[in-house]
């Protein structure tokens, strides 16, 4: 059946310039989480949605991270005035209490600022 | 906050040999355990996990970890490795409410011929 999905695979911007990275989860995963991973790093949590409450934002670094999540499903995050520091892998996991919150990754979205 | 230590970032171990990943946890709190392993090119997937019950929990594939809340440790154990199992393993922790897993900085397990 079908992953989760994220697009771009890979992309490369500016500094300053704002990027929105895009997750499609498995479908009926209430659950929906980013992370970034930095090299040699491990993975940060960054956000956390379930379902309709309101999401888990503890994890992001400054406001100029934000993510939203339409209709239960597809998930964006932004990063505005993008910084050197941003480049990492960012990578989205959905799941669902049924699974005992065993989370399905996406390949992850490469991000590089120059 | 939790915080998850895997000591070793790079562990080479010949083909047939024994190998432990070491794994260790702040928070002495009620706390699930994971492992995942990233193949080369591949997504992270989740390799085995302890939520209750025996402290003991096996994958599919051979290994093994032992949840010691002693120690607040969740070692990664196989006695026997093999080329395929060249990878990169993550220990995670999530505290009970699932809202957010604290992960490790990755263990490169790297098989020898």
């Amino acid at each position: 059946g079908a992953g989760v999905s994220q697009s771009p695979s890979n992309k490369v911007t500016e500094k300053g310039k704002d990027v929105e990275l895009r997750c499609d989860p498995i479908s009926g995963h209430t659950a929906l989480y980013w992370y970034r991973q930095s090299l040699g790093q491990g993975l940060e949590f960054l956000i956390y949605f379930q379902g309709n409450s309101a999401p888990d934002k503890s994890g992001l670094p400054s406001d100029r991270f934000s993510a939203e999540r339409t209709g239960g499903s597809v998930s964006t995050l932004t990063i505005q005035r993008t910084q050197q520091e941003d480049s990492a892998v960012y990578l989205c996991a959905s799941s669902s209490p049924s699974l005992s919150y065993e989370q399905y990754f996406g390949p992850g979205t490469r991000l590089t600022v120059t | 906050a939790q915080s998850v230590t895997q000591l070793d970032s790079q562990v080479p171990v010949f083909e047939e040999a024994p190998v432990e990943l070491r794994c260790n946890y702040s928070s002495s709190v009620s706390v699930y355990l994971f492992w995942y392993v990233q193949y080369p090119n591949q997504g992270l997937q989740l390799l085995l996990k302890y939520l209750s019950g025996s402290t003991l929990v096996e994958s599919i594939n051979g290994f093994e970890a032992e949840f010691n809340k002693s120690q607040t440790s969740f070692h990664l154990r196989k006695p026997s490795v093999h080329i395929s199992d060249t990878a990169e393993y993550f220990c995670a922790v999530s505290e009970g409410d699932f809202n957010k897993f604290y992960f490790g900085s990755g263990t490169k397990l790297n098989v020898k011929p």
